[in-house]
C-alpha cells in the first residue's frame, strides 16, 4: 500500500533563517505532488504542484520555493524565513488521473518567532 | 471555473443529532468531488468520493454524501452524531490543471462541533 511522511511534525525558527520540508512518498510511481498552506482559521492554498522530476509549478508567488529531486521527493524550502509562513504544511500525493483523490501527510507546524 | 462553496464555517450538533454539511460546486465539465475531514493537528482525510457512479456515495464512518445535479450540491450527512466526530470538513471539486493533469480545489472548510 502507499505512504506518504512528512517531516519535521513541529518546526520552531526564527525569522530570517532557512526552511527546508520534506516529504516522500512509497508504494506507487510517478505521482503527482503537492505542497499545501494552511493558515489559522483558513482553508487550504495550494502553494506548489509537480507533476514529474525537476518539474514545478507555482501557485502564488511567495517566499518559498519547491523542489523535485526524484520521484517519490518533494522539499519545501526557504532561504529566509518571514513571520507570514508561519502554519500548517501539508504535502499530498495523487495519481494522474482526475478522478482519483489526492492522500495527504501527516503536516508540519512551522512557527516563526 | 471550478470552485466549492461550503455553506457554514462552523455547525454545532448535539450527539445523536442530524448531521448536515452544505457544499455547492461550480463547474463547466462533469465534476469529480470528495469530502475531507481534519482532526486537530493531523492531515486531511477522505472521507468519500463521487466520480461520476452511483450518486448516493457511501463512505467512512457511517458518512455518506449524494450528488445533485440540478442543485449543484454534495451534501455530507451522517444519521447520528458521535463526539468523535468533532473535525473539521472539507469539500473539494477535481480542476483540470493543463495537459492531462488535475488538481482539487477547496473550500473554506466547516468546523463540525458535537455537544453531549
Amino acid at each position: 500500500s502507499q505512504t506518504i511522511h512528512q517531516w519535521p511534525a513541529t518546526l520552531v525558527q526564527p525569522v530570517g533563517s532557512p526552511l527546508s520540508l520534506e516529504c516522500t512518498v512509497e508504494g506507487t510511481s510517478n505521482p503527482n505532488l503537492y505542497w499545501y498552506r494552511q493558515a489559522a482559521g483558513r482553508g487550504l492554498q495550494l502553494l506548489f504542484y509537480s507533476v514529474g522530476i525537476g518539474q514545478i509549478s507555482s501557485e502564488v508567488p511567495q517566499n518559498l520555493s519547491a523542489s523535485r529531486p526524484q520521484d517519490r521527493q518533494f522539499i519545501l524550502s526557504s532561504k529566509k524565513l518571514l513571520l507570514s509562513d508561519s502554519g500548517f504544511y501539508l504535502c499530498a500525493w495523487s495519481v494522474r488521473i482526475s478522478n482519483q483523490p489526492q492522500h495527504f501527510g501527516d503536516g508540519t507546524r512551522l512557527s516563526i518567532l | 471555473a471550478q470552485s466549492v462553496t461550503q455553506l457554514g464555517s462552523h455547525v454545532s450538533v448535539s450527539e445523536g443529532a442530524l448531521v448536515l454539511l452544505r457544499c455547492n460546486y461550480s463547474s463547466s465539465v462533469p465534476p469529480y468531488l470528495f469530502w475531507y475531514v481534519q482532526y486537530p493537528n493531523q492531515g486531511l482525510q477522505l472521507l468519500l468520493k463521487y466520480t461520476s457512479a452511483a450518486t448516493l456515495v457511501k463512505g467512512i464512518n457511517g458518512f455518506e454524501a449524494e450528488f445533485k445535479k440540478s442543485e449543484t450540491s454534495f451534501h455530507l450527512t451522517k444519521p447520528s452524531a458521535h463526539m468523535s466526530d468533532a473535525a473539521e470538513y472539507f469539500c473539494a471539486v477535481s480542476v483540470p490543471s493543463g495537459g492531462s493533469n488535475y488538481k482539487l480545489t477547496f473550500g473554506k472548510g466547516t468546523l463540525l462541533t458535537v455537544n453531549p
